[in-house]
């Protein structure tokens, strides 16, 4: 069965700190990979996405992930985040096989930015 | 309206009582999928809809749980004999057919708070 681990539960930085966020998925065919992030009081909307091409995807406001497939991760990434980045982030994965199927979500990491 | 809406935004019910949530889903949007969001939990996925079929509905917690979904549009999820646990964050989400790799749009959730 398809899982999504997210090892960093809460992770507080400092006003431009570099992030990294690790994302470790479960499945063996092929995958579409998202992060979703959650701003304190708002809808979980879509950060990022891979599907296919380029394993280095760019999203908004500056991240980026990297899907490594023989890692079978998909870690997020900011050079230098700000105060506004304060939020809840969820990778998820679906199946790459259909064009619709269920999401399997990550339990999210909480991040807190110091400003 | 231009993004998924949820209602009731709020319900509080008394516990052995049945409680219906309601998604409005993205016009044309043909998948559509339930969540619950506990404090401090991950998204937990409970059903999805490809039309107005459920391929997969193996994330109900129990009987007391069931979902339907009319004109390939509006969803119901209902849950009979509420219980406390149930309390939580009850999150709908729809995505286009065709490319694989579309993002699921969220809409604000109910929050619903058993007593």
């Amino acid at each position: 069965a398809q899982s999504v681990s997210q090892h960093n539960h809460h992770v507080i930085l400092s006003e431009a700190a570099s992030l990294e966020l690790g994302c470790n998925y479960s499945y063996g065919g092929t995958v579409n990979l998202f992060w979703y992030v959650q701003y304190p009081g708002q809808h979980l909307q879509l950060l990022l996405k891979y599907f296919s091409g380029d394993p280095l995807v760019k999203g908004i406001k500056g991240f980026e992930a990297e899907f490594i497939k023989s890692k079978f991760s998909f870690n997020l990434r900011k050079p230098s985040v700000q105060w506004s980045d304060t939020a809840e982030y969820f990778c998820a994965v679906t199946s790459g096989y259909s064009s619709a199927s269920k999401i399997i979500f990550g339990s999210g990491t909480r991040l807190s930015i110091r400003p | 309206g231009a993004g998924v809406s949820q209602s009731p935004s709020n319900k509080v019910t008394e516990k052995g009582k049945d409680v219906e949530l309601r998604c409005d889903p993205i016009s044309g949007h043909t998948a559509l999928y339930w969540y619950r969001q506990s404090l401090g939990q991950g998204l937990e996925f409970l059903i999805y809809f490809q039309g107005n079929s459920a391929p997969d509905k193996s994330g109900l917690p129990s009987d007391r749980f069931s979902a339907e979904r009319t004109g390939g549009s509006v969803s119901t999820l209902t849950i009979q004999r509420t219980q406390q646990e149930d309390s939580a964050v009850y999150l709908c989400a729809s995505s286009a057919p065709g490319a694989m790799g579309t993002e699921a749009f969220f809409g604000q959730g109910t929050r619903l708070t058993v007593v």
